[in-house]
């Protein structure tokens, strides 16, 4: 099977730059992507890293490591309504994405 | 609007009661996806479906049932319903269910069970 494991909790303030770590066990995977819940909303598609390296969408850049079985979402010129959770994702072969538990982010003023 | 559509937005119901949720894929998707999430907890994947046919299992009771119909929308059918089956069920839909697969997913279907 698969497992994630990510931070539970991350504080950080307005304007800063934030990194939320996520490592994984797997015996396959296409994939690792990154996905943003708002409190009760529906997750949304933020980054997806196939290859090993930094992916940058904009303030959110995501990176990936095959070899150290770790990723992370770095998230720049924090803004309020970046408070939420970030769960990342594995894609495995069989097609199926298994979420890690996310990560809850506070963005204080 | 992701152009997944979850129906009913909420659901109240008794322990022992039967529910079905729907989804709707977005235009064009194929692959079907069921999730449970629970208070304050992470995404349990349960069923996945391409073009009809169930391609993966995760960990889905075996109170919980699911199909996708030929017009490709999908049905989550939950039985003899526990206190602890209540959770937000959030359906996810991809155009297909390998490579660079990214999920729309619905509003989800927020059940709790009394």
């Amino acid at each position: 099977g698969q497992s994630l494991e990510q931070p539970s909790e991350v504080t950080a303030v307005e304007g800063a730059i934030v990194q939320i770590n996520c490592t994984y066990q797997t015996s396959g995977f296409y994939g690792l992507s990154w996905y943003q819940q708002h409190d009760g909303g529906a997750p949304t598609f933020l980054s997806y890293n196939a290859l090993d390296g930094l992916e940058e969408t904009g303030r959110f850049s995501s990176f990936l490591s095959r070899s150290d079985s770790y990723g992370y979402l770095l998230l720049q010129e924090l803004q309020m309504k970046d408070s939420a959770s970030y769960f990342c994702a594995l894609q495995t072969n069989a097609g199926k994405s298994t979420f890690g538990d996310g990560t809850t982010l506070t963005v204080k003023p | 609007d992701s152009g997944v559509t979850q129906t009913p937005k909420h659901l109240i119901t008794a322990t022992g009661q039967r529910v079905t949720l729907r989804c709707s894929p977005r235009s064009g998707d194929l692959s079907v996806y069921w999730y449970q999430q629970s208070l304050d907890q992470g995404l349990q994947f349960l069923i996945q479906y391409y073009n009809g046919e169930e391609r993966a299992k995760g960990n889905i009771l075996e109170r919980f049932s699911a199909q996708q119909f030929p017009d490709l929308h999908s049905e989550l059918n939950l039985s003899s319903l526990e206190l602890g089956d209540s959770a937000l069920y959030f359906c996810a839909s991809s155009v297909t269910f390998s490579g660079a697969n990214v999920l729309t997913f619905g509003a989800g279907s927020r059940l709790t069970v009394l």
